[in-house]
């Protein structure tokens, strides 16, 4: 079993649809990261978070420690937001080094 | 603002040669990775340098090796290239080792015939 794991692993929407990607982790974690992989492959951070929810613009996260479960939400969806979102958990044995989910792909159509 | 760079973009080798790809970065940070992505899989972890003068091991480090020649530079070295390892590899910084997001370069596609 995946130490990371993400749901759905494919997900299309139409335009201004609300978005939820989900990733639960088993591992004790510090911080859960989540990115997003562009269709040209680079990869950026959107998020670090180990509790409550963050925002930034459109993209909310949200965390629940007990449940070890967190969700990326996309609002007013567009198709720009086409991409892998991926989340990842530090390692127990060494914090520095992150475990990642295998990825969310997100298409998005106007 | 050139964060991290990876060289080269795209190389296709022949079983049993070798090379070396090569990261920088210019944000001075100590913490350094060197991932693999492969299709239906997680990004996974080959090596990494904690600071300048360290590595270490990651998840997937059979048949590689590295270097942190200086605080800016990690180079991943494949000695005898095999098809197992045709990936997009992705190197990554972080400014130390407490909570700080990774900053990733933009991949090297890598295939070995």
């Amino acid at each position: 079993k995946n130490e990371v794991e993400q749901s759905p692993q494919n997900l299309t929407a139409q335009e201004g649809e609300f978005i939820t990607i989900n990733c639960s982790y088993s591992v004790g974690i510090s911080a859960l990261h989540w990115l997003q992989q562009h269709p040209g492959g680079g990869i950026v951070s959107l998020f670090m978070l180990s509790s409550g929810k963050k925002k930034h613009g459109r993209l909310i996260a949200t965390i629940n420690i007990q449940e070890k479960h967190s969700s990326l939400h996309i609002t007013a969806s567009h198709p720009r937001d086409s991409a892998v979102y991926i989340c990842a958990a530090p390692r127990k044995d060494n914090t520095d080094k992150l475990i990642f989910g295998t990825g969310t792909r997100l298409q998005v159509f106007p | 603002n050139a964060g991290v760079t990876q060289t080269p973009k795209f190389q296709v080798l022949k079983t049993g040669q070798s090379m070396t790809l090569q990261c920088a970065q210019d944000m001075n940070h100590n913490s350094m990775y060197w991932y693999r992505q492969d299709p239906g899989m997680g990004l996974r972890l080959i090596y990494y340098s904690a600071s300048e003068g360290t590595t270490d091991k990651g998840e997937v480090p059979n048949g590689y090796n590295v270097s942190r020649l200086n605080k800016r530079e990690f180079s991943l070295r494949l000695e005898s290239a095999a098809p197992s390892q045709t990936s997009v590899y992705f190197c990554a910084s972080r400014r130390d080792q407490s909570n700080q997001p990774q900053h990733f370069g933009d991949g090297t596609r890598l295939s070995i015939l």
